[in-house]
């Protein structure tokens, strides 16, 4: 059982390059997240997703924007890069409803130069 | 903006010590939760605690959450070196959203 599979691993972009991040989770799971990891200041919540079809903005959406693909599948795409989106990004699951813990995959380590 | 607050920041103790690690947040909440990040992976679920509950065990974890004082703890017992990791607080308000604390390294000495 994978999980949540996110790809690629790490990459490195220049300034205005676009990238898509793509996360694939195979527990069936109708909620989606991609957050954005910076040291010293845990994670921080881009995007979310709690069906497919939906999308809502987190804390931090600009610069960013992504894509329900199916109910397995959920991008995340930069447009055009900038130094301060260097971070890690982590893609999470969860089922529905409150009391649900968060399944993470292993994040993407994205360099801005 | 960070919801949780975690203390200490950093913390090294002997292995088979104990090792307890705080949360505070800010706004009423309907659970909160605690994770665990090793070296370069994603965050593992560890334990959840709701609103109603005051204390929660899983194996050798123990979590207490005080509402009143908007503050939660997170104790290990016994240590091992496997547990050397971040630990992250987080709490859930009316949705599923999670908003994470900024995490206590916990470094387990062998």
């Amino acid at each position: 059982n994978a999980g949540v599979t996110q790809t690629p691993k790490f990459q490195v972009l220049k300034t205005g390059q676009s990238m898509t991040l793509q996360c694939a989770q195979d527990m069936n799971h109708n909620s989606m997240y991609w957050y954005r990891q910076d040291p010293g200041m845990g994670l921080r919540l881009i995007y979310y997703s709690a069906s497919e079809g939906t999308t809502d903005k987190g804390e931090v959406p600009n610069g960013y924007n992504v894509s329900r693909l199916n109910k397995r599948e959920f991008s995340l795409r930069l447009e055009s890069a900038a130094p301060s989106q260097t971070s890690v990004y982590f893609c999470a699951s969860s089922g529905r409803g409150n009391n649900q813990p968060q399944h993470f995959g292993d994040g993407t380590r994205l360099s801005i130069l | 903006s960070q919801q949780g607050e975690e203390d200490p920041q950093a913390l090294s103790i002997q292995e088979g010590e104990n090792a307890t690690m705080n949360c505070s947040y800010k706004t009423s909440i309907n659970n909160l939760q605690w994770y665990r990040q090793n070296s370069g992976r994603g965050l593992v679920h560890l334990i959840l605690i709701r609103s109603n509950e005051r204390e929660k065990h899983s194996g050798r974890l123990r979590v207490t959450l005080d509402t009143s004082k908007k503050s939660s703890s997170l104790l290990i017992t016994a240590s091992r070196a496997a547990d050397t990791a971040s630990y992250f607080c987080a709490t859930v308000e009316g949705n599923e959203k999670l908003t994470f604390g900024t995490g206590t390294r916990l470094t387990i000495i062998p």
